[in-house]
């Protein structure tokens, strides 16, 4: 069983939807949390970054935690579809001092004009 | 220019044949990695190094060997290219604070082993 699940999609959604994607760990030491983004040909680009449990909101992203759950979410409002890429969830214990991450597979959405 | 530049990014070999894959960075981290991503398994790490004298395997090291050559030049090495090494390669820095997260990383070398 992986570390970090993650649907791979693809998600087609409509222009001006709002998107939901997840993943889930079985790691309860996994303290930092962090969704990528990674567009076609490119390298993954950090999007959001939440520690411990909670919601954080940038914009039109929001990244909601809940480790009793062991489940994490990244919501879009208005999709647009510059949106279309690749969704990578990402995250790590608070005590380890190599820093490394364990990624999701990525979930691929298309956004649909 | 970008801050993590990966050489060469695209590249076909045979099986058996060495390859070397750079990367250079200017944002002055300490930290770099190499990641190889493969479709349904996601990014996983190879080798880590936090400097020049510091170099740790990650999760799937065999097969692969790194250098620092500096704090800006972290290099990929397959001795012996295989198939199944076939992918795309990832390198990421990141500076040393303890509670960043942010990995930076290049625009990738997609390798192909016939």
């Amino acid at each position: 069983q992986k570390e970090v699940e993650q649907d791979p999609g693809p998600l087609s959604v409509p222009e001006g939807a709002i998107v939901s994607l997840n993943c889930t760990y079985s790691n309860s030491a996994f303290q930092y949390f962090m969704w990528y983004r990674q567009y076609s040909r490119k390298g993954p680009e950090l999007l959001m970054y939440t520690y411990s449990s909670g919601n954080k909101e940038d914009g039109r992203f929001t990244a909601q935690v809940d480790k009793s759950s062991k489940y994490i979410s990244l919501f879009i409002r208005d999709s647009q579809p510059s949106d279309s890429a690749t969704y990578l969830c990402a995250m790590r214990p608070r005590m380890d001092s190599s820093y490394k991450l364990i990624f999701g597979s990525g979930t691929r959405l298309l956004v649909r004009p | 220019d970008a801050d993590v530049t990966q050489t060469p990014r695209n590249r076909i070999t045979k099986t058996g044949k060495r390859i070397m894959l750079e990367c250079s960075q200017t944002k002055g981290h300490d930290r770099m990695y190499w990641y190889r991503q493969d479709p349904g398994l996601g990014l996983r790490l190879i080798y880590y190094s936090f400097d020049v004298k510091d170099i740790n395997k990650g999760e799937i090291s065999d097969g692969y060997s790194v250098s620092r050559q500096a704090q800006a030049k972290f290099s990929l090495s397959l001795e012996s290219a295989i198939p199944n090494q076939t992918a795309l390669y990832f390198c990421a820095t990141r500076d040393g604070t303890p509670q960043a997260g942010e990995l930076f990383f290049g625009e990738g070398s997609r390798l192909t082993v016939l």
